[in-house]
């Protein structure tokens, strides 16, 4: 069983609507990264959260320490917000990542 | 502009040819990852470095060398490619002192193919 298992594994959408990925973890972490992947291949961090809430723009980022889960919301989605959407968490006081599998998302006009 | 460039960004080789990828960043990271990515594994950790002459193994190093000679350089190096190389290779950064604790900043993948 992987340490970070994201969920859905694939989602497609319409336009507008509001989006929910899910990160869950079994492992003692000290931050929650979400990055995105277009289709091009590059890798862009979107957010590190060791508690609480982030926003940036349309994007929101939360997590619950107790619950072990993050989640990563889009609201009023648009297709290019289509791309593929990677959970990682740092492990207590290191350096390394460890994956998720990364959710697939597309979102259609 | 604060970047991790790598290069090349594709590559075709055969079998047996030693080739090397580059990784520089700009940002006077301490931590520097080299990851590979195939479909349906997600992205898999090959080497990493916490400062120059400091390199580990990370979770699937065989076939692989590094070296980190130099803060901002992080080599990449194929001694004897092979098909099960063919994939698409990250390079990133980090530093606990950038203002945003221990994110990555990756570069824009050098996709291989090893025929």
């Amino acid at each position: 069983k992987n340490e970070v298992e994201q969920s859905p594994q694939n989602l497609t959408a319409q336009e507008g609507e509001f989006i929910t990925i899910n990160c869950s973890y079994s492992v003692g972490i000290s931050a929650l990264h979400w990055l995105q992947q277009h289709p091009g291949g590059g890798i862009v961090s979107l957010f590190m959260l060791s508690s609480g809430k982030k926003k940036h723009g349309r994007l929101i980022a939360t997590i619950n320490i107790q619950e072990k889960h993050s989640s990563l919301h889009i609201t009023a989605s648009h297709p290019r917000d289509s791309a593929v959407y990677i959970c990682a968490a740092n492990m207590d006081s290191n350096y390394q990542l460890i994956w998720g599998a990364g959710t697939k998302l597309i979102i259609k006009p | 502009e604060a970047q991790v460039t790598q290069n090349p960004r594709y590559l075709i080789t055969v079998t047996g040819k030693k080739l090397t990828v580059t990784c520089s960043q700009n940002m006077n990271h301490e931590y520097m990852s080299w990851y590979r990515q195939d479909p349906g594994l997600g992205l898999r950790q090959i080497y990493y470095s916490m400062n120059v002459e400091v390199t580990d193994k990370g979770d699937v190093p065989e076939g692989y060398k590094v070296s980190r000679k130099e803060k901002r350089n992080f080599p990449l190096i194929l001694e004897s490619p092979s098909p099960n190389q063919t994939s698409l290779y990250f390079c990133a950064s980090s530093s606990p002192t950038s203002g945003r604790g221990k994110t990555q900043y990756f570069g824009p993948g050098t996709r291989l193919l090893v025929l």
